[in-house]
């Protein structure tokens, strides 16, 4: 089935660490990339989108994340996390000219002061 | 303006009632969208429309309607729902000329049914 997939369900990460999570996805031909974050009670929010170019791309907040096609990955990382980055985080993937945007699993990031 | 405005912010139903989400955007945008989302899991896509026709259905049942009466505008009409149905239902709105389109996200409709 076609799917996107996040392999870290839960991560736990102490302030200044460093973080990568893992998004692959399943779907063949052109697609758009997107990770987006959900801070606690509030809405989704474009961290950042990967559409064609440069498969490294930055975002918001410091995030970056890395297209690799030949992986069907597009992996979200920042070098050095806050307290502030606590929030759950979803890859999605846009299907060509289809207009559907299916979600990942989501991961949940819990940073300790 | 690049909003995408719900309505109401929170819902409690009965299973009897009938309702409707309303959702509203002045982005120009041609594809809109609902999802529902529950507690810790990810945003599920419910419907698509684009340029004011359903374009995708995700076999949803058929208590949820979908209604796009014009391009800055999306309905979801609730009938008969049931106590699992409560969820956060999110609209979105994209530009609809795919590829290399984003969606932006409103806040939702928080509804719960009793």
């Amino acid at each position: 089935a076609q799917s996107v997939s996040q392999h870290n369900h839960h991560v736990i990460l102490s302030e200044a660490a460093s973080l990568e999570l893992g998004c692959n996805y399943s779907y063949g031909g052109t697609v758009n990339l997107f990770w987006y974050v959900q801070y606690p009670g509030q809405h989704l929010q474009l961290l950042l989108k990967y559409f064609s170019g440069d498969p490294l791309v930055k975002g918001i907040k410091g995030f970056e994340a890395e297209f690799i096609k030949s992986k069907f990955s597009f992996n979200l990382r920042k070098p050095s996390v806050q307290w502030s980055d606590t929030a759950e985080y979803f890859c999605a993937v846009m299907r060509g000219a289809t207009n559907k945007l299916i979600f990942g699993t989501g991961t949940l990031l819990a940073v300790q002061p | 303006d690049t909003e995408v405005t719900q309505t109401p912010k929170h819902l409690v139903m009965g299973m009897t009632n009938k309702k409707s989400l309303k959702c509203e955007q002045h982005m120009g945008h041609r594809a809109m969208y609902w999802y529902k989302q529950k507690a810790k899991k990810p945003p599920e896509l419910m419907f698509v429309y684009s340029y004011e026709k359903l374009s995708i259905n995700e076999s949803v049942p058929s208590r949820f309607s979908p209604e796009c009466p014009n391009s800055s505008l999306l309905n979801l009409h609730l009938h008969a729902l049931q106590p699992e149905d409560s969820a956060l239902y999110l609209c979105a709105s994209a530009p609809g000329y795919a590829p290399n389109t984003e969606a932006f996200f409103g806040q939702g409709t928080r509804l719960t049914v009793v």
